[in-house]
């Protein structure tokens, strides 16, 4: 059983378009994550929730919604698309009460906007 | 603002070689995690180092955090093509809720 799981792994669309990822993680923690990683390879943190709640909200467009229906789901909802908006996304999630936080991710989703 | 600088970005090596990448940071963490990525899959955690001047062994690699918990640095002796991916070190500030904060990566590419 994959432990985070992403869909689609792959997403072409164009500019303008409203595309969605989801994600589903079957380890009983509270705490998920979007992290966006950019052509360089750099992983940059875009949303947090736990336990349902946002938590961390990095300087995101508000293009960008997520939405966490319970602790296990955490989706994201990208509107009108951009160029730039094409990068590798990756969800993740966590256990807050476990002090070393390591995070488990899941094995992205890759999303040009053409 | 990267506040955690990994180097080299790149490196290529032979078999057999030993090498170090260093991760530094002008603030401190309370923790850091150093992560492995391979093509096509998420970061997967190798150690976490939580005290200043922790050094943790994991079989050819070794981890250490720096006295102060600015920095860390991973070193691997005798390398194998099997240690080919992009190395992560990622540092949070605070509780286990806190920002998790990534380096840019070292690309460590291992040649038979």
């Amino acid at each position: 059983d994959t432990a985070v799981s992403q869909t689609p792994k792959y997403l072409v669309t164009q500019m303008g378009n409203d595309k969605s990822i989801k994600c589903e993680q079957n380890l009983g923690h509270d705490t998920m994550y979007w992290y966006k990683q950019d052509s360089k390879k750099f992983l940059k943190i875009m949303f947090s929730y736990n336990n349902k709640e946002l938590i961390i909200n990095e300087t995101v467009p508000n293009r960008f919604s997520p939405k966490s229906p319970d602790k296990a789901h955490l989706n994201l909802h990208i509107n009108s698309l951009e160029l730039g908006d094409s990068a590798v996304y990756f969800c993740a999630s966590s256990q807050a009460q476990i002090a070393v936080g390591e995070l488990f991710f899941g094995e992205g989703s890759r999303l040009t906007v053409l | 603002t990267q506040l955690l600088e990994q180097s080299p970005q790149f490196l290529s090596i032979q078999e057999g070689e030993n090498l170090t990448v260093y991760c530094n940071s002008s603030s401190v963490f309370s923790s850091l995690q150093w992560y492995r990525q391979e093509p096509g899959e998420g970061p997967v955690l190798l150690v976490t180092v939580v005290t200043g001047g922790e050094v943790k062994k994991l079989k050819r690699l070794t981890f250490q955090f720096g006295d102060a918990r600015k920095d860390s640095s991973l070193h691997i002796t005798a390398a194998q093509t099997g240690d080919t991916g992009l190395y992560l070190c990622a540092g949070r500030m605070g509780s286990t809720l806190g920002r998790l904060y990534f380096g840019r990566g070292t690309q460590l590419t291992v040649w038979p």
